[in-house]
């Protein structure tokens, strides 16, 4: 089924840029999509958007559209998401996970935690 | 953007007995519902999805069931690692959503 390892925590200033990375291994990379879902303290998953390893086509939640950008990289099988103009709130666990285009996400990478603070 | 609401928010229940949960869909979602469950400091795994699927290596005591809004996962015989929360999630349209979650928890 695969397995999906993220980058190590981050810790940014408001109004700063975070990009988190997630590699991918054993299965084919270019044959899915990767989804990123973000998880407050306390809260419930959030759905971030999803991005084709095959051809790049992204779907973003609105509330995200205007700060974030998911992309993919085949030749590393590595994709990433880049968050920007970051505020206190965007405190979080964020995830990776490996699904096609509108299907449930099987594989999860261990989440990469983002804590913004002054 | 399709609401996802989850019944009850905790359910206490004691190891061995059954546990049932519920979510609603604020329309339609035909059968794209999935079960997640998540422990503490782990990510979610999923459970179930087309609404009745159980993912790969998700034991027979996990089932789901329902269609159109609602929808059901039942927990037969709850052991100490089964108490944990439990997400629904429709990918019947984006964006995709999640419901709030149940906390199942040792009575």
């Amino acid at each position: 089924q695969g397995q999906l390892v993220q980058s190590g925590g981050e810790v940014k200033m408001p109004g700063a840029a975070v990009k988190v990375s997630c590699k991918a291994s054993g299965y084919t990379f270019s044959a899915y999509g990767i989804t990123w879902v973000r998880q407050a303290p306390g809260q419930g998953p959030e759905w971030m958007g999803w991005v084709s390893a095959y051809n790049g086509d992204t779907n973003y939640a609105r509330k995200f559209q205007d700060r974030v950008t998911m992309t993919t990289d085949t030749s590393t099988t590595t994709a990433y998401m880049e968050l920007r103009s970051l505020r206190f709130d965007d405190t979080a666990i964020y995830y990776c996970a490996k699904s096609p285009f509108l299907r449930p996400m099987d594989v999860w990478g261990k989440g990469t935690t983002v804590t913004v603070s002054s | 953007e399709i609401v996802m609401t989850q019944s009850p928010a905790t359910l206490s229940v004691s190891p061995g007995e059954r546990a049932t949960l519920s979510c609603r869909a604020s329309q339609s979602v035909g059968r794209n519902l999935a079960w997640y469950q998540q422990k503490p400091g782990q990510a979610p795994r999923l459970l179930i999805f087309d609404a009745s699927t159980r993912a790969t290596g998700v034991p027979a005591m996990f089932s789901g069931s329902g269609s159109g809004t609602d929808f059901t996962l039942t927990i037969s015989s709850l052991q100490s690692e089964d108490f944990a929360v439990y997400y629904c999630q429709q990918y019947n349209y984006w964006p995709v959503t999640f419901g709030q979650g149940t906390t199942v928890e040792i009575k």
